[in-house]
C-alpha cells in the first residue's frame, strides 16, 4: 500500500520567508510525528499528534514553528520567518498507535534550504 | 549526559566480519527500544524492536542490558548492503510519547 508521502521533496527559500511542509500519513495511522534532521546529525523530535488529543509540541524549537493536523489525515508544518539554521531535512512519520509499541514509518522527507 | 548516546563511528569492516554497536540511554523507565537503519539521504526504517532481554533476526541480534542501561546491535557475516547508519531509539515514557533518537553509528562494509 501507499507509504507516508511528503511534499515538496525540496524547498529553497529566502531568509525571512514562511514555508509550509506537508505530510500525508499512511491511512489508518492515528499517530503522526515531525522530526528535523540537520546534515550529519541525528533526528530531533518536533511535534506529535495522536488521534484527537492535544498535540505534544514539546520539541518545537521556537514559536516560529507550528503544525496542524486535520483529523487523522494530512499534517502541515509551518515555519515562519525562516532562518538559515532552519535548513535541514524535515521528516514525517506515522504509526498505528503510540510510540514504543508500534513501528514508525517515515516519509522521504522535505529538504529545506534557507539562503 | 545525552539521553541516548551512540558512537558515531564510522566503523569500517571487511565483508564477512562481525561488528557490534552499543547505545547507552539515561531514562531507566524505558521499556522498549528500537534499532532503525538509515541509508545515505534516505528516511530511517525499522530494523529491530527490543521489548525484553533481546531479539534475533537472521544475522542481526539486539541485546538489552537494563542494569547498565545499554542496548547493543550485533551484525554477523557483514554484507556490503549493510553499509548504513544505525539509529538507536528510546521512547521517553515520562514525556508523552516522545521518541529520542541517538545520533547514529555509521557502518561501512568494504569488499
Amino acid at each position: 500500500g501507499a507509504g507516508v508521502s511528503q511534499s515538496p521533496s525540496n524547498k529553497v527559500t529566502e531568509k525571512g520567508k514562511d514555508v509550509e511542509l506537508r505530510c500525508d500519513p499512511i491511512s489508518g495511522h492515528t499517530a503522526l510525528y515531525w522530526y528535523r534532521q540537520r546534515l550529519g546529525q541525528g533526528l530531533e523530535f518536533l511535534i506529535y499528534f495522536q488521534g484527537n488529543s492535544a498535540p505534544d509540541k514539546s520539541g518545537l524549537p521556537s514559536d516560529r514553528f507550528s503544525a496542524e493536523r486535520t483529523g487523522e489525515s494530512v499534517s502541515t508544518l509551518t515555519i515562519q520567518r525562516t532562518q538559515q539554521e532552519d535548513s535541514a531535512v524535515y521528516l514525517c512519520a506515522s504509526s498505528l498507535g503510540v510510540a514504543g509499541l508500534y513501528e514508525q514509518y517515515f516519509g522521504p522527507g522535505t529538504r529545506l534550504t534557507v539562503t | 549526559r545525552k539521553e541516548v548516546e551512540q558512537d558515531p563511528g564510522p566503523f569500517n569492516v571487511p565483508e564477512g566480519a562481525t561488528v557490534a554497536f552499543n547505545c547507552t540511554y539515561s531514562n531507566s523507565a524505558s521499556q522498549s527500544f528500537f534499532w532503525y537503519r538509515q541509508d545515505c539521504r534516505k528516511e530511517p526504517k525499522l530494523l529491530m524492536s527490543v521489548y525484553s532481554s533481546g531479539n534475533e533476526d537472521g544475522r542481526f541480534t539486539a541485546q538489552l542490558n537494563r542494569a547498565s542501561q545499554y542496548i547493543s546491535l550485533l551484525i554477523r557475516d557483514s554484507k556490503l548492503s549493510d553499509s548504513a547508519t544505525y539509529l538507536c531509539v528510546v521512547p521517553d515514557n515520562n514525556a508523552g510519547n516522545m521518541l529520542t533518537f541517538g545520533g547514529g553509528t555509521r557502518l561501512m562494509v568494504k569488499p
